[in-house]
């Protein structure tokens, strides 16, 4: 178990779908993350949030729209994805304390057909 | 962020300790070095992390070289639970940004 919940944990649309992806935390940290990893490969970071303001986006595509609506949620709205889009995507939050660890979910598995 | 050298695979008998190599050569000297593990079908984890001073937790100790170019995870005694990926990071947090860049990480198996 952990503390930072994805949901849904797995997840199949099609390519003209609208979709959204859904990570909580309840422990006060004030920084959230979304990454995605393909098949083998490590972890990409995305998207950074920061006391629920965008602070980063690692030029990930406009079809992937990041959402803070408080410090404890993350969203992620998914529409017209391609099939390429298709990965563990996972979310992880951290404290503001200088080198603190991040907390991982254990991701939502996204298939794009 | 600076990169990190790790090898592809290693394999560690169960019950005998482990050391994970992780190069680092650009290092600069207000990077932290993290590492993370990640199990099958799981996020990954937070293990252990340092700056010049060797560290030991609960489930890890970490060697830092005195040069930090170079640095070592060990685990005192593999059991199959360990069977993870594990990601040496480099960690700058000078900008403010708290933020953590994968590398290609060690894929460890652990032989019964």
């Amino acid at each position: 178990d952990t503390e930072v919940t994805q949901t849904p944990k797995h997840l199949v649309m099609g390519m003209t779908n609208k979709k959204s992806l859904k990570c909580e935390q309840h422990m006060g940290h004030r920084a959230m993350y979304w990454y995605k990893q393909k098949a083998k490969k490590p972890p990409e970071l995305m998207f950074v949030y920061s006391y629920e303001k965008l602070s980063i986006n690692e030029s990930v595509p406009s079809r992937f729209s990041p959402e803070c609506p408080n410090s404890s949620l993350l969203n992620l709205h998914l529409h017209a994805l391609q099939p390429e889009d298709s990965a563990l995507y996972l979310c992880a939050s951290g404290s503001d304390v200088y080198n603190s660890p991040l907390h991982f979910g254990n991701g939502t598995r996204l298939t794009v057909t | 962020d600076a990169k990190t050298t790790q090898p592809n695979s290693m394999e560690s008998n169960e019950e005998e300790p482990v050391h994970l190599p992780c190069n680092h050569s650009t290092i600069s000297g207000t990077d932290y070095i993290h590492w993370y593990r990640q199990l099958p079908s799981q996020g990954p984890e937070y293990v252990i992390h340092g700056l010049t001073s060797n560290v030991n937790n609960r489930m890890a100790s970490l060697a830092i070289a005195e040069d930090r170019k170079s640095s070592t995870l060990i685990l005192h005694r593999a059991t199959l639970r360990d069977a993870a990926v594990y990601y040496c990071i480099l960690r700058d947090d000078q900008t403010g940004a708290n933020n953590l860049f994968f590398g290609t990480g060690t894929r460890l198996t652990v032989i019964p």
